[in-house]
């Protein structure tokens, strides 16, 4: 039974292109999140998503992030016009639904370096 | 709002002894459960425990345990026999019990174990 799959583990972008970061959440769960990490900090909430639907982007930067999770295939987290500040490690964790209780499983992260 | 505080940036201990790293939070929620996760220094994130508010004991899992206060809003991680293996970062986390809640976490805390 796999795990979190998140791809890829590390990404170079220069500043300006644009990062796709895959999560691939365990089986049987429907619930997505994202975090990010910056060095020396906690995990920071991003969005909040289940199958189609953005349950809670209040963490999202308002601008040049966006997140989706479709019917089909992993979810994507989207940073465009990369700038350094956006350099860290971005972690996508996922859960089943069946309740607050259950703790969250976490992928090994992607770890975004910008140029 | 949830916040979870992590006064200790850095702890020592030795081989064979046992640690306490503290964490306090703050809810509004009337229910949640609080959560300690590890994160080597290979960067995953590893859930070590759980604690429900109602839960009348305080939860253990082989060396970990969590010592909960609930009038003192504290959920401090004892580790017991500390090894080599545990230096890592520890996270405390908490989420409340609606249906949309997301786990929130602390700064964290450096656990260095020596021989």
């Amino acid at each position: 039974n796999a795990g979190v799959m998140q791809n890829p583990r590390h990404l170079v972008r220069r500043r300006g292109q644009e990062a796709r970061l895959r999560c691939s959440p365990m089986k049987g769960h429907s619930h997505v999140y994202w975090y990010r990490q910056l060095p020396e900090e906690g995990l920071k909430f991003m969005v909040y998503l289940q199958k189609e639907n953005i349950i809670d982007e209040s963490g999202m930067p308002k601008e040049r992030f966006s997140a989706e999770f479709p019917k089909e295939g992993p979810s994507i987290l989207r940073i465009q016009q990369v700038v350094r500040g956006d350099s860290a490690a971005y972690f996508c964790a996922s859960s089943p639904p069946t309740g607050p209780s259950s703790g969250y499983t976490f992928g090994s992260g992607t770890r975004l370096t910008v140029v | 709002a949830q916040k979870i505080t992590q006064t200790q940036p850095g702890m020592f201990v030795q081989e064979k002894e046992a640690v306490t790293l503290d964490c306090t939070y703050d809810t509004s929620d009337p229910s949640y459960g609080l959560f300690w996760y590890k994160q080597p220094s290979s960067g995953e994130m590893i859930f070590l425990i759980y604690q429900g508010s109602y839960d009348q004991q305080n939860a253990t899992e082989g060396r970990y345990s969590l010592n909960f206060q609930k009038a003192r809003k504290s959920a401090n991680l004892v580790i017991s026999a500390s090894q080599l293996g545990d230096s890592a970062m520890y996270f405390c986390a908490m989420r409340g019990f609606d249906g949309y809640s997301t786990l929130t976490f602390g700064k964290g805390t450096m656990l260095l174990v020596s021989p």
